[in-house]
């Protein structure tokens, strides 16, 4: 596609549901980011994908957070057992060469 | 998570006056530095990026310099506008690819 695409672009789910959010990258992109960015605050490096592998995973905050990629295309962002805390924005970013790093819109996450 | 500096300051700035945003990075074996503007609910998008063997790059109305001596970044955006006005955000790329997001400024242009 055009550019990183991310769904939903809103999600507003109880505490203790599991989410999925989904991240669809610019065609023939091997690498895949995820952030998360809390209100008013920078962007926390979570997982990064080269190719299908994820060779670091070391800013996932917890075990209730997950992610894959198939394809050396999409990816979701699994959340499960949702707490207030996870509420944030969450971008991807998807690159073929170093620093061309594309950004879509996030998908804004709200637990009530 | 990684990032470096999650409170974000503010610069204020009046409309024609240049500005300048400065961040501190992490990591001295950093190759690749990236400055990104933030919009109200985007995503980041590119403005200019610099090599570590270089200090000085210049775009449209951009300048980025590096200091590789303190770890230091500046961003300079010449004759500031209303439509600069957003969320500027360093971020350095590690060995392996990694892109790791510094200090956020925000940036307030009034007219």
């Amino acid at each position: 596609g055009a550019g990183v695409s991310q769904s939903p672009s809103n999600k507003v789910t109880e505490k203790g549901k599991d989410v999925e959010l989904r991240c669809d990258p610019i065609s023939g992109h091997t690498a895949l980011y995820w952030y998360r960015q809390r209100l008013g605050q920078g962007l926390e490096f979570l997982i990064y994908f080269q190719g299908n592998s994820a060779p670091d995973k070391s800013g996932l905050p917890s075990d209730r957070f997950s992610a894959e990629r198939t394809g050396e295309s999409v990816s979701t962002l699994t959340i499960q057992r949702t707490q207030q805390e996870d509420s944030a924005v969450y971008l991807c970013a998807s690159s073929l060469v170093v620093s061309g790093y594309t950004f879509g819109s996030g998908t804004r996450l709200t637990v009530v | 998570g990684e990032s470096v500096g999650l409170h974000l300051p503010t610069l204020s700035v009046q409309e024609g006056d240049n500005s300048i945003i400065n961040c501190a990075y992490s990591n001295s074996a950093s190759d690749y530095f990236i400055w990104y503007k933030q919009e109200s609910g985007k995503g980041p998008q590119f403005i200019i990026d610099i090599r570590s063997n270089m200090d000085k790059r210049q775009g449209q109305r951009v300048t980025v310099l590096l200091n590789k001596t303190v770890k230091h970044l500046s961003l300079q955006i010449a004759a500031t506008q209303p439509g600069d006005s957003a969320v500027y955000f360093c971020a350095e790329i590690l060995q392996g690819g990694k892109l790791i997001f510094g200090q956020g400024t925000e940036l307030s242009v009034k007219p």
